[in-house]
């Protein structure tokens, strides 16, 4: 069983729509939180962070931190087509001295016009 | 404005034959590390550095070796290519106690091994 998973998909959606993508982890010690997006042929870039638990906002975006359940969301409201794309999950430790994040296999989400 | 740079950007081998990847950053970054990506099996790391002239495996290491000579940049190589070596490889970076979880990639490097 893999540390971070996540469902993924293909997920497609009418424009507008309201998308919720998730992952589930099973290391309570995972602190940080990270939601990362990346398009075609490209490499992953971050689109927020949070740490421990709790909600934060982001313009159309919100990120849910639940450490209870061990369980992570985010929000994309009103999507674009532009927000076409994978989204991965990743997470690391308080205390990493390495830096290395621990990546979900990601969600393709697709939003049509 | 380059961020981080990896070459080449495509690449395909025969089993047995040997290459190397280059990644540089020109951010100043500690932190290094080379993930693989496959379908259904999301980003995977490789090996990764804290700095100059040190290097840790990391979940899939088997195949390949790195070297960090200078702090900008980390090489990859396979030293006889496998068919399961077949992926698109990322190079990313990020600064010494960062607390953000930014890492900063590159745009990937597609090896095909037939």
């Amino acid at each position: 069983q893999k540390e971070v998973e996540q469902d993924p998909g293909p997920l497609s959606v009418p424009e507008g729509a309201i998308v919720s993508l998730n992952c589930t982890y099973s290391n309570s010690a995972f602190q940080y939180f990270m939601w990362y997006r990346q398009y075609s042929r490209k490499g992953p870039e971050l689109l927020m962070y949070t740490y421990s638990s709790g909600n934060k906002e982001d313009g159309r975006f919100t990120a849910q931190v639940d450490k209870s359940s061990k369980y992570i969301s985010l929000f994309i409201r009103d999507s674009q087509p532009s927000d076409s794309a994978t989204y991965l999950c990743a997470m690391s430790f308080l205390s990493s001295n390495t830096g290395k994040l621990i990546f979900g296999q990601g969600t393709t989400l697709q939003v049509k016009p | 404005n380059a961020g981080v740079t990896q070459t080449p950007k495509f690449r395909v081998l025969k089993t047995g034959q040997s290459m190397t990847l280059l990644c540089a950053q020109d951010m100043n970054h500690e932190y290094m590390y080379w993930y693989r990506q496959d379908p259904g099996l999301g980003l995977r790391l490789i090996h990764y550095s804290v700095g100059e002239g040190t290097t840790a495996k990391g979940e899939v290491p088997d195949g390949y070796n790195v070297s960090r000579l200078k702090k900008q940049n980390f090489l990859l190589g396979l030293e006889s290519a496998a068919p399961s070596q077949t992926s698109v490889y990322f190079c990313a970076s990020t600064k010494r106690g960062e607390g953000t979880g930014e890492l900063f990639f590159g745009e990937g490097s597609r090896l095909t091994v037939l």
